[in-house]
């Protein structure tokens, strides 16, 4: 099946640094992508929609500054968390969908944690 | 009315049984419809996949959609230790534009298989 690579799946940072998380799309090409945020025991939060070659569309309430994502090609995005807090420790998840079929497949996930 | 309705449980079977997971939703702008399963501490992996009514079979699973209804299924025969996670069903409608191809997704069901 179609597989989506993430990287790093477990950071560390201390409070202050930015983290840049990878997202691929080893299968077929993304034109579209998205990221989620997912706190324990809870389903998945969408944050932003990501376009190829186009600005991300944020949630409400998601900073868009803090938040900084980039979709320089069709099999890849990037999510940087900037000046990280402790409150932004989280489990951070990433899907790419298949135009063909119009069906999302996730990342494994990344957990981040800001000391 | 939330968009999407799913029991969370926990819902705890034996080792064989036969499981039957539920949603209901209120759009009935919904044309895809998807079962992901997620384990602890991973990303949803996409499990069945169905367009519009009818049912769809893959091994020990088989995904039901009653656009009628507005009532997704998806069954787990000779359920096995393993299954035990969580069971997230997703939906999206087929349109283009601002919002498009996001996925509603339900809160999800916990499922233990015992041995």
């Amino acid at each position: 099946g179609a597989v989506v690579s993430q990287h790093p799946s477990w950071v560390i940072c201390k409070s202050g640094t930015s983290v840049k998380i990878e997202c691929r799309s080893l299968d077929f090409q993304a034109t579209t992508m998205f990221w989620y945020r997912q706190f324990p025991k809870q389903s998945l939060m969408l944050m932003a929609t990501s376009n190829e070659g186009s600005k991300a569309t944020y949630e409400q309430g998601v900073e868009k500054d803090k938040f900084l994502i980039n979709h320089a090609s069709l099999t890849l995005s990037t999510l940087t968390v900037t000046s990280a807090h402790p409150e932004d420790s989280s489990f951070y998840i990433c899907s790419a969908r298949d135009p063909t079929k119009n069906i999302q497949y996730f990342g494994a996930g990344t957990r981040l944690s800001v000391l | 009315q939330k968009e999407v309705e799913q029991d969370p449980g926990p819902l705890s079977v034996p080792e064989g049984a036969i499981v039957s997971l539920n949603c209901t939703y209120s759009n009935s702008a919904f044309q895809y419809f998807m079962w992901y399963r997620q384990y602890s501490r991973k990303g949803p992996e996409l499990l069945m996949y169905t367009y519009s009514s009818g049912n769809k079979e893959d091994g020990r699973f088989t995904a039901q959609v009653d656009k009628s209804s507005k009532y997704i299924s998806l069954f787990i025969r000779d359920s096995q230790p393993s299954d035990s996670a969580t069971y997230l069903c997703a939906m999206t409608v087929s349109y283009s534009g601002a919002g498009s191809y996001q996925l509603t997704f339900g809160k999800g069901t916990k499922l233990s298989v015992i041995p």
